[in-house]
């Protein structure tokens, strides 16, 4: 089965510029959660979906951060304007309830976005 | 304070030692309790659960203290393969709100 696919998997940017991340979490699931992963921070929580409705975003660091999804298989995390600051790993992951699911209600993390923002 | 708190590490072991890793959390009220493990420059995957009662899944043995907010992880005659980044996991309330330890990093040598 194909797990949670994350594009594209390393990005090269300038400062300033506008940056998208996709993603497409495990069909069947209903929550997903963008991540970010720094050396100096660890891992964080940005925002999560429940049933494609955006339920916390308290970890967005700010307003140059946005996430939005769609439908049930789709997600993009947006930075505009990208900063050097912003250069991570970003993790997007979903979980979800029912039979069948591995364990219940656990995260299952797609490969990163590597990002570096020069 | 940290919500989660972790062993620093990093831990060198020869293989087949025994390792422990130690995990603290702040909030009383958590309810859910995960090891997650993260190779270099992969994403985390889930590594077992924690139940209060403890569990086991192979060498690998998880156990919780809700009293003193401490979580364990044990790994028995440690392989090379276990060579990775340990994440304590605590969850408040639905396993939608999971904050992570920094890791601890683990190199098993030959």
């Amino acid at each position: 089965d194909a797990g949670v696919i994350q594009s594209p998997r390393h990005e090269v940017t300038e400062m300033g510029q506008e940056v998208t991340l996709r993603c497409k979490p495990i069909s069947g699931h209903n929550s997903l959660f963008w991540y970010r992963q720094t050396m100096m921070r660890g891992l964080e929580l940005l925002i999560y979906f429940n049933n494609n409705v955006p339920i916390d975003d308290s970890g967005m660091p700010e307003d140059r951060f946005s996430a939005k999804m769609p439908n049930a298989s789709f997600s993009t995390l947006k930075i505009q304007p990208s900063e050097p600051r912003d250069s991570a790993v970003y993790f997007c992951a979903s979980s979800g309830i029912g039979p069948g699911l591995a364990v219940y209600g656990t995260q299952y993390f797609g490969p990163g976005t590597r990002l570096t923002v020069l | 304070r940290k919500e989660v708190e972790q062993d620093p590490g990093p831990f060198n072991v020869p293989e087949g030692a025994t390792v422990a890793f130690n995990c603290t959390y702040s909030n009383s009220a958590s309810q859910s309790f995960f090891w997650y493990r993260q190779d270099c420059r992969k994403e985390p995957k889930l590594l077992m659960s924690v139940y209060s009662s403890g569990n086991e899944d192979g060498r690998f043995t998880a156990q919780l203290n809700r009293a003193s907010q401490y979580i364990s992880l044990l790994i028995r005659d440690s392989k090379l393969s276990d060579s990775a980044t340990y994440l304590c996991v605590v969850s408040l309330y639905n396993n939608n709100d999971m904050r992570f330890g920094a890791g601890t990093r683990l190199t098993v040598k030959p």
